[in-house]
C-alpha cells in the first residue's frame, strides 16, 4: 500500500541547534510531497512542497526539505529552531494517480528553551 | 484573504445523537475537503467536492456520514446517528482546484465529543 512514515513520534531540540524531522514515502511514481504544521487548537498551515525540479524546497518560516528519490525521503529542516516551532508537523503525499493527500501519523517537535 | 471558515469549534453530544458542521471556503476555491482527524493521527479523507460535484467520497461511512456542498461554495456534514468512536476533530479544507499539486488550506477544526 502506498504511505508516507514518519518514524519518529517526537522529536526535542535545544533553541538554536539545526532540526530534523524525518518523512519516507512508499509511493509508486512520482508523488508531490508536502509538509504541514498544526498548532495547538488549530487547523493545519501548509509549509512547502515538493512537485518536481529542484531536490531542495524552501518554504515558509526558514524551513526547507529535501526530496532524495534513491532513499524515498523527505525530511523537514532547519538551521536553527525556534521555541515558537514547536508544534506538530505532518508529512503528507499526493498524485501518483491519486486527487487525495494521504498524511503521515504526525511528529511533535518540541524546542527547548 | 480571509480562510476557511468552520462552526461550531466545539461540539459534545450522546451517542445515537445526530451533528452538522458548518464550512466556508476561501473564496474562488473550488474544491473542498473533509478529513477527520482522530487524537494522535494524521488527518483523513473523507470527502470530496470539485464545485458541486463527489470526486472521492470512498472512505465515508455512508451508513451514518452524510455531506453536501449546494451551490458549490458552503459545505456541511452530518453525521446521524453518532457513535463513540466518532469522537474526533473534523477539519475542512479548500484549494483552488482538485490537482493535487495545489496546496490545501485548512479551517481551525470543530473538536466533536460523542458520550
Amino acid at each position: 500500500a502506498q504511505s508516507v512514515a514518519q518514524p519518529e513520534d517526537q522529536v526535542n531540540v535545544a533553541e538554536g541547534n539545526p532540526l530534523t524531522v524525518k518523512c519516507t514515502y512508499s509511493v509508486s511514481g512520482n508523488p508531490y510531497l508536502f509538509w504541514y504544521v498544526q498548532y495547538p487548537n488549530r487547523g493545519l498551515q501548509f509549509l512547502l512542497k515538493y512537485i518536481t525540479g529542484d531536490n531542495l524546497v524552501k518554504g515558509s518560516y526558514g524551513f526547507e526539505a529535501e526530496f532524495n528519490k534513491s532513499q524515498t525521503s523527505f525530511h523537514l529542516k532547519k538551521p536553527s529552531a525556534l521555541v515558537s516551532d514547536s508544534a506538530l508537523y505532518f508529512c503528507a503525499y499526493g498524485g501518483a494517480g491519486s486527487y487525495q493527500l494521504t498524511f503521515g501519523k504526525g511528529t511533535k517537535l518540541s524546542v527547548i528553551p | 484573504e480571509a480562510g476557511v471558515a468552520q462552526s461550531p469549534r466545539y461540539k459534545i453530544i450522546e451517542k445515537r445523537q445526530s451533528v452538522a458542521f458548518w464550512c466556508n471556503p476561501i473564496s474562488g476555491h473550488a474544491t473542498l475537503y473533509w478529513y477527520q482527524q482522530i487524537l494522535g493521527q494524521g488527518p483523513k479523507l473523507l470527502i470530496q467536492f470539485q464545485n458541486n460535484g463527489v470526486v472521492d467520497d470512498s472512505q465515508l461511512p455512508k451508513d451514518r456520514f452524510s455531506a453536501e456542498r449546494l451551490k458549490g461554495v458552503d459545505s456541511t456534514l452530518k453525521i446521524q446517528p453518532a457513535k463513540l468512536e466518532d469522537s474526533a476533530v473534523y477539519l475542512c479544507a479548500s484549494s483552488l482546484d482538485s490537482d493535487p499539486a495545489y496546496e490545501q488550506y485548512f479551517g481551525p477544526g470543530t473538536r466533536l465529543t460523542v458520550t
